[in-house]
């Protein structure tokens, strides 16, 4: 049973364009969470989403990030006209309820040049 | 969440227990203790979790006091490979994991 899978593991955008992280639960997780640590701090919380619904998002920031996980296919974290302060380590977790244990996959990172 | 305190960082020495203590004095009784730990940059790692009861699994014990204000986490062999940021979280059943600083355990040769 593959873990939480993320991709890219490394990824380089310049300000302005797009940044697309992909989160493939763990087999049977239907509950996925984002979090964003940035350099040298802790892990910050964005966003819980379950198939097809967000449940709670009140870490994302309000402009230029949004989330989705289909019904088919990965969660998506979307990060529109990147600036240097989104340079981060993305990390997505999934549990099978949501009280169960999340775990974590090994993380996007993004770096903004 | 309820918040928790951790000491910043503490040494342990390999082979031996290593004991990282939290408090969490404003727990609600609905509230479970969940640790989990980050090794360099890694995804976060689940480690164990518990509600009132002490807990053991086949990476640690979780030791929580009768009032539930504090727990301990418990390494019985810590190796260098437990070198880490070990994160101690309360969290209701339904919630989302709050991340504090957590502690910085080395695990000294």
């Amino acid at each position: 049973n593959a873990g939480v899978m993320q991709n890219p593991r490394h990824l380089v955008r310049r300000r302005g364009q797009e940044a697309r992280l992909r989160c493939s639960p763990m087999k049977g997780h239907s509950h996925v969470y984002w979090y964003r640590q940035l350099p040298e701090e802790g892990l910050k919380f964005m966003v819980y989403l379950q198939k097809e619904n967000i449940i709670d998002e009140s870490g994302m920031p309000k402009e230029r990030f949004s989330a989705e996980f289909p019904k088919e296919g990965p969660s998506i974290l979307r990060i529109q006209q990147v600036v240097r302060g989104d340079s981060a380590a993305y990390f997505c977790a999934s549990s099978i309820q949501p009280g169960e244990e999340a775990f974590f996959g090994q993380g996007t990172r993004l770096t903004v040049v | 969440d309820a918040k928790t305190t951790q000491p910043t960082s503490m040494d342990c020495a390999e082979g031996r227990a290593a004991n990282l203590p939290c408090n969490h004095s404003t727990i609600s009784g609905n509230e479970y203790v969940y640790w989990y730990r980050q090794i360099h940059s890694q995804g976060p790692q689940y480690i164990i979790h518990g509600l009132k009861n002490n807990e053991t699994n086949e990476m640690a014990s979780l030791i929580i006091t009768e009032d539930r204000k504090s727990s301990t986490l418990i390494l019985p062999h810590a190796t260098l490979r437990d070198t880490a940021v070990y994160y101690c979280i309360v969290r209701v059943a339904l919630g989302k994991l709050i991340f504090g600083q957590g502690t910085e355990l080395s695990v000294k040769p």
